[in-house]
Formats: structure tokens, sequence, C-alpha cells
């Protein structure tokens, strides 16, 4: 099976800007969440998606979004975007079977804001 | 405050050495896994615990489960340099599907 896919893998915007990641989990996950990734916080959750619908939601502003579409595909939205949005987003799938939660990553976005 | 406590946070050791990480908790976990994370990628799950007092072992590493679900241990044997990278632990609570993840300990395994 191929892996958790995200797109693009590098991203250079400026403070204000819009910026949407995607994520192709892998076949038959139903199951997409949202991490940013920083030196100073580590891993923290923003929202996991199951069936086109957002199931949980972390401590983050409005302007994190995202969606998940009918093929399980997800992408997040980040708007007006701040310098402490630079960080490490990344995309992780889950088959849910036995409910433990264990998540497949994917490489990650490496999102930097001037 | 930090819901998962890892320590150490840095960690260097000569190879052919052993290591022992803690991940602590005040909250019960209804299961625990254990991720590695190398530069530029996400982390790779390597092991689930779901059971008090579970052990694990996957070749030289062997992950303990604490009696209460609160914490764990990962302890390597003989550590290689390919064992380098960043050691994360995460809980999940209830069947929410909701993981926490502490912030890690960063090992660096010297030849």
């Amino acid at each position: 099976k191929a892996g958790v896919t995200q797109t693009p893998r590098y991203l250079i915007k400026t403070r204000g800007q819009q910026v949407t990641l995607s994520c192709s989990p892998i076949s038959g996950h139903r199951s997409v969440s949202w991490y940013q990734q920083t030196p100073g916080q580590g891993l923290q959750f923003l929202f996991e998606y199951f069936s086109e619908t957002q199931r949980n939601k972390g401590n983050f502003p409005g302007r994190f979004s995202g969606r998940q579409f009918s093929n399980s595909r997800s992408e997040m939205n980040v708007s007006t975007l701040e310098l402490g949005d630079s960080a490490l987003y990344l995309c992780a799938s889950s088959s849910e079977r036995g409910g433990r939660g264990e998540q497949f990553f994917g490489p990650g976005t490496r999102l930097t804001v001037l | 405050t930090q819901l998962l406590e890892q320590s150490p946070q840095f960690l260097s050791i000569q190879e052919g050495e052993n290591l022992t990480v803690y991940c602590n908790s005040s909250s019960v976990f209804s299961s625990l896994q254990w991720y590695r994370q190398e530069p530029g990628e996400g982390p790779v799950l390597l092991v689930t615990v779901v059971t008090g007092g579970e052990v694990k072992k996957l070749k030289r590493l062997t992950f303990q489960f604490g009696d209460a679900r609160k914490d764990s241990s990962l302890h390597i044997t003989a550590a290689q340099p390919g064992d380098t990278g960043l050691y994360l632990c995460a809980g999940m609570r209830g069947s929410n599907y909701k993981l926490t993840f502490g912030k890690g300990t960063l090992l660096t395994v010297n030849p």
C-alpha cells in the first residue's frame, strides 16, 4: 500500500497570506488528523476528520480550518498567516481497527512564513 | 502543562550503550504509542501498548506500559547509530481517537 502523501513538501509565504495544504491518506483509511510540529511546542493536534466530518478539534484559532472529501483526501487551510505559523504540518491517517488510535504519518509540509 | 512528560529531552550516547527513556502522565490512557521521527520525515509508529503492565519487544527495543496505564518506558539495548532520532510517546484517552503527544526525546548514538 502507498503511504500517506502530502503536498507540497515545502512552502514559503509572507505574513497575511493564506495557504492550503493537501493530504492523501492510505487507501482504505477514513480518519485523517492534522498536527503542527514546532521545536518549542512539539506535536500539537489541530483537528481530525472522519467521513467528511470534523470529529475532534484542538486548541487552535479559527484561522486554521480543514475539510475532508468523499475519497478521504483532506486539506487544511491557514488564513492571515503569522510568523508563528512557521512549522512542520503533519497529516496522519488511521484505519481505526481495534480503536487503538494508531496513526500513519506523511512526510509533512514545511511552512515558512516571512 | 504538558499532559505527557518525556525525559530526558536530549540523550547523547556511544554505540553499544544501553538507555531508557520515560513517558509520564497523571492521566490514564486507553492506549499508548511510541514513534520515532528522523529529520525531514514524519513520525513512524514503533509499538502500541494497551494493557497495564504490558511489555513488548521489537528487536533491541523493549517497551513497557505502567500498571496504572499512566506511564511508559522505552529501553534500547546496545544502541546503534541507526537508532538516532526523536522518540515520541503519544496517548489516547477513552475512544475519541485524539492523540496527545509528548515533546519527545532526541537521541543521538555516536559511532
